[in-house]
Order: structure tokens, then C-alpha cells, then sequence
């Protein structure tokens, strides 16, 4: 079964300054996609980027960017120029490109951004 | 556009009650999940509908747990009788489906039902 990992329960970032969040994944299949969720305080998850593992190419999505290493099996999003806004829970997930029916979450980052 | 809407927003029963929950997609979306999420972990998969049918129920404890999404728009998830461990937050999500050019399968969240079994 798929597995998505965070090893990080918690990170903290200077506002302005560049934070990445880890994650990796197991998984045996070639097609898949891989997701990172927001979760602020108000608990409404919100997609902020989307990677096809089929791409080499990184997603990026304004100040948010993955460094996605496909034979290592991880998926670590980079937020640049953090911003007081961007504390939240992020949530990494896969989902199986052969079962849409297949999302697994990882247990959450919780970053916090000092002012 | 609306997004996701789920009522109510806070629920506190006693165990062995019931409860109910409601959820109102994005309009046009096909398909609709709810998930589980337990505090300090991620959402889990309950139970996904595709319009009005059931896709994916496997993770649902179907003895106490039950979910329908009639006309195939909003949908209403129960749990009769509640217990201890039923304690968690609730998330209803959304998407497209299959639109002109492909799979659109990102998912749309709503604000979720804080659910406290005492």
C-alpha cells in the first residue's frame, strides 16, 4: 500500500526568509500525482501544487516550489519569501494514477512564521 | 464561484447518539468525497461518489457509518450510534471529474464539521 511520510511535525520560518517542507512516499506504481495542501487555522484545505510524476520537471506555483526526486521518492516543497499568511498545516498526498479513487495524506507539517 | 459549503460546523453529542452531517459540492462537480480527519493526522478517505453512485466505500465502517448523495449534488453522511473514538473533524471535498481535455481531479475542500463524542 501507498504511504505518504512527513517527517517534519513542526517547522518555523523568519518571515521573508525560505522554508522547505519534507516528504517522502512509497509506492511501487509509475503513474501516480503528487499533491501539497494547505490547511490554515480555519481548517479549509486548499491545493497549492500539483506535480505528475511522469514530469522531471519541477511544478512551481509563484513563491511555492517542489523539488521532486522521483527515483528517491520525494517530494519536498520549497516557500519562498515566507509571508505571515502562510502559516498553516501542510499536508503532502499522493494519489494513484491507476485508482482515482486512491488519495493518501501524510500527518501534516505545522509551520509557523516569526514576524 | 461558491465554494464547498458543510453544515453543521460544530457538533457535540453523548456516545451511542446520532449524527448528521451535510455537504453542498461546487456546482458541476461530479464527484465527492468525505473524509476523516482525527487530530495530529491527515484526512482520511471515507467514502467517494461519482454523481449519485458510490465509488469507493472501503474504509467506511459501514455498521455505524453511512453516506448518500442523492440527484447526484449534495450529500449527507451519518453515524449512528457515535462513539468515543467517531470524534474528529469531518471534510467533505469536490471536483470536476472528467471535463473536455482530461481528468480534472484537484479537490475542493470545505470548512469541515468538528465533531466532540463525549
Amino acid at each position: 500500500a501507498q504511504t505518504v511520510t512527513q517527517s517534519q511535525p513542526e517547522m518555523s520560518v523568519q518571515e521573508a526568509e525560505t522554508v522547505t517542507l519534507s516528504c517522502t512516499y512509497d509506492t511501487s506504481e509509475s503513474d501516480y500525482y503528487l499533491f501539497w495542501y494547505k490547511q490554515p487555522p480555519s481548517r479549509q484545505m486548499i491545493l497549492v501544487i500539483r506535480q505528475e510524476a511522469y514530469k522531471q520537471q519541477n511544478a512551481t506555483e509563484n513563491r511555492f516550489s517542489v523539488n521532486f526526486q522521483k527515483a528517491a521518492k520525494s517530494f519536498s516543497l520549497k516557500i519562498s519569501d515566507s509571508q505571515l499568511g502562510d502559516a498553516a498545516m501542510y499536508f503532502c498526498a499522493y494519489r494513484s494514477g491507476y485508482n482515482n479513487n486512491d488519495m493518501r495524506f501524510g500527518a501534516g507539517t505545522r509551520l509557523t512564521v516569526k514576524p | 464561484e461558491a465554494g464547498v459549503a458543510q453544515s453543521p460546523r460544530y457538533k457535540i453529542i453523548e456516545k451511542r447518539q446520532s449524527v448528521a452531517f451535510w455537504c453542498n459540492p461546487i456546482s458541476g462537480h461530479a464527484t465527492l468525497y468525505w473524509y476523516q480527519q482525527i487530530l495530529g493526522q491527515g484526512p482520511k478517505l471515507l467514502i467517494q461518489f461519482q454523481n449519485n453512485g458510490v465509488v469507493d466505500d472501503s474504509q467506511l465502517p459501514k455498521d455505524r457509518f453511512s453516506a448518500e448523495r442523492l440527484k447526484g449534488v449534495d450529500s449527507t453522511l451519518k453515524i449512528q450510534p457515535a462513539k468515543l473514538e467517531d470524534s474528529a473533524v469531518y471534510l467533505c471535498a469536490s471536483s470536476p471529474g472528467w471535463v473536455s481535455g482530461g481528468l480534472t481531479d484537484t479537490q475542493y475542500f470545505g470548512p469541515g464539521t468538528r465533531l466532540t463524542v463525549l
